[in-house]
């Protein structure tokens, strides 16, 4: 079992639409929690960090844990086209590497 | 303008031929990070370094090193490369404090044939 599991997608939704990624994580002693973002041929972006359960929002993005289901979820409302890209989960085991997961491409259709 | 640049963006080299690829950054930050991303297996954490002349193994450390003499450059060194090492190389920092809320570099293409 990989430590950090996303589904690779890609995931369509049409613009406008809320788009919902998810990730799992095996460690249950991982204590933070990050999503990046990563436009094709580009570098990684920090979107949003959770550290504690439950949800947390900035602007169009939400995030959200469960630390007892061991998930965590990036929810984007009013999906735009420029929004398509890949999503990386990535988690804080507390080992000394941060565990990104291999992504979700998300397609947003204008 | 914050920044972590990298040089060179693309390198096409043959095995066993030493190559330096440079990381630097103009944020003053402590925590520095070396990651390689290959299709299928995300990011993985090659070598990181907490401050100046202070460097740990991520968990892909083979056939690598690093130095960290400033606090602003954190190059990666491949003193013998191998086709096993063509991939998609980052680099990035962060401050300790919140060492993962990382500012990436704009990668570096490595093929080596």
């Amino acid at each position: 079992q990989k430590e950090v599991e996303q589904n690779s997608g890609p995931l369509s939704v049409p613009e406008g639409a809320i788009a919902s990624l998810n990730c799992t994580y095996s460690d249950r002693g991982s204590q933070s929690f990050f999503w990046y973002r990563q436009y094709s041929g580009k570098s990684p972006e920090l979107i949003m960090s959770i550290y504690s359960n439950g949800d947390k929002e900035d602007g169009r993005f939400t995030a959200q844990l469960n630390k007892a289901s061991q998930y965590v979820s990036l929810l984007i409302r009013d999906s735009q086209p420029s929004d398509s890209a890949t999503y990386l989960c990535a988690v804080d085991t507390g080992r000394r590497a941060l565990t990104f997961g291999s992504g979700t491409r998300l397609q947003v259709q204008p | 303008e914050a920044q972590v640049t990298q040089n060179p963006r693309y390198l096409i080299t043959v095995t066993g031929k030493k190559l330096t690829v440079t990381c630097s950054q103009n944020m003053n930050h402590e925590y520095m990070s070396w990651y390689r991303q290959d299709p299928g297996l995300g990011l993985r954490q090659i070598y990181y370094s907490m401050n100046v002349e202070v460097t740990d193994k991520g968990d892909v450390p083979e056939g690598y090193k690093v130095s960290r003499k400033e606090k602003r450059n954190f190059p990666l060194i491949l003193e013998s490369p191998s086709p096993n090492q063509t991939s998609l190389y980052f680099c990035a920092s962060s401050e300790t404090r919140n060492r993962y809320e990382q500012y990436f570099g704009p990668g570096t293409r490595l093929t080596v044939t």
